[in-house]
C-alpha cells in the first residue's frame, strides 16, 4: 500500500505570496496533521483534521490555514508568505483522532523555501 | 506548558557501541510517550512508543523505559550500526490530546566504522 504522499517536494516562493501545500493519507486514514519542521528544529504542530473537521489547531497565525476534503486529503494554505516560514512542512496520518491507539504515519514533507 | 528536552548532537559512536540519547518531558497531564527517527531525506517513522509509567518500549534492538518519578524517557540501544545513523526525535502527547505531538529538538547519531 502507498504510504502519506504530499506534492510538491520542493518548492520555492517570494515574500507575500501564496503556497498551497497537498497531503494524501493512507489509505483508510481519516486523520490529517500537519506540522512545520524548521531546520535544526523538531516538528511543531500546526493543525489536525479529522473527518473534514478542525480537531486542533497549533500556535500559528492566522495566515495558515487547511481543510480535509471527502476522501480524506488535506489542503494546508499559507498566506502572505514570510522568510520565516521557509521550512518542511509534514503531513502525518492516522486512523482516528486518538494517538495513543493509533500510530501516526509521517509522509516525506514538502521543502518550502521563501526568498 | 507541555516540553520535551533532549540531549544535544550530534551523537559520534563507533559501530557496535552502546547508545543513549536522554530525555526528559513537562507535561500538564499524563502523557504517552513516544522515539522517532528520521532518515536523510524521510519522513518521521515511528520507533517505540509507551503509553504508561514503567511501561519499556522496544524496537529494532532499540529500547526506553517510561520513568514517571524521574519524568525521562532516554533511548538506548547495545550495539549501534551505521544503518542506524539518523536523527532522533523524543515526543510526547497528553491523554485526550487528540494527535498533537509535541517534540523535542532532536539529536542527530553518526555511527562510523
Amino acid at each position: 500500500d502507498a504510504g502519506v504522499t504530499q506534492s510538491p517536494t520542493h518548492l520555492i516562493k517570494t515574500r507575500g505570496q501564496h503556497v498551497t501545500l497537498r497531503c494524501s493519507p493512507i489509505s483508510g486514514h481519516k486523520s490529517v496533521s500537519w506540522y512545520q519542521q524548521v531546520l535544526g528544529q523538531g516538528p511543531q504542530f500546526i493543525f489536525q483534521y479529522y473527518e473534514k473537521e478542525e480537531r486542533g489547531r497549533g500556535n500559528f497565525p492566522d495566515r495558515f490555514s487547511a481543510r480535509q476534503f471527502p476522501n480524506y486529503s488535506s489542503e494546508l494554505n499559507v498566506n502572505a508568505l514570510l522568510l520565516g516560514d521557509s521550512a518542511l512542512y509534514l503531513c502525518a496520518s492516522s486512523l482516528s483522532a486518538v494517538q495513543s491507539l493509533y500510530e501516526q504515519y509521517f509522509g516525506p514533507g514538502t521543502r518550502l523555501t521563501v526568498t | 506548558g507541555n516540553s520535551v528536552t533532549q540531549m544535544e548532537g550530534p551523537v559520534t559512536l563507533s559501530e557496535e557501541a552502546f547508545l543513549t540519547i536522554n530525555c526528559t518531558y513537562t507535561a500538564t497531564g499524563y502523557p504517552s510517550l513516544f522515539w522517532y527517527v528520521q532518515y536523510p531525506g524521510e519522513g518521521l517513522q515511528l520507533l517505540l512508543k509507551a503509553t504508561k509509567a514503567d511501561d519499556k518500549g522496544s524496537n529494532k534492538g532499540f529500547e526506553a523505559t517510561y520513568r514517571k518519578e524521574t519524568t525521562s524517557f532516554h533511548l538506548e540501544k547495545g550495539s549501534v550500526q551505521v544503518s542506524d545513523s539518523a536523527v532522533y526525535f523524543c515526543a510526547l502527547i497528553l491523554t485526550g490530546g487528540g494527535n498533537k505531538l509535541t517534540f523535542g529538538t532532536g539529536t542527530q547519531l553518526k555511527v562510523e566504522l
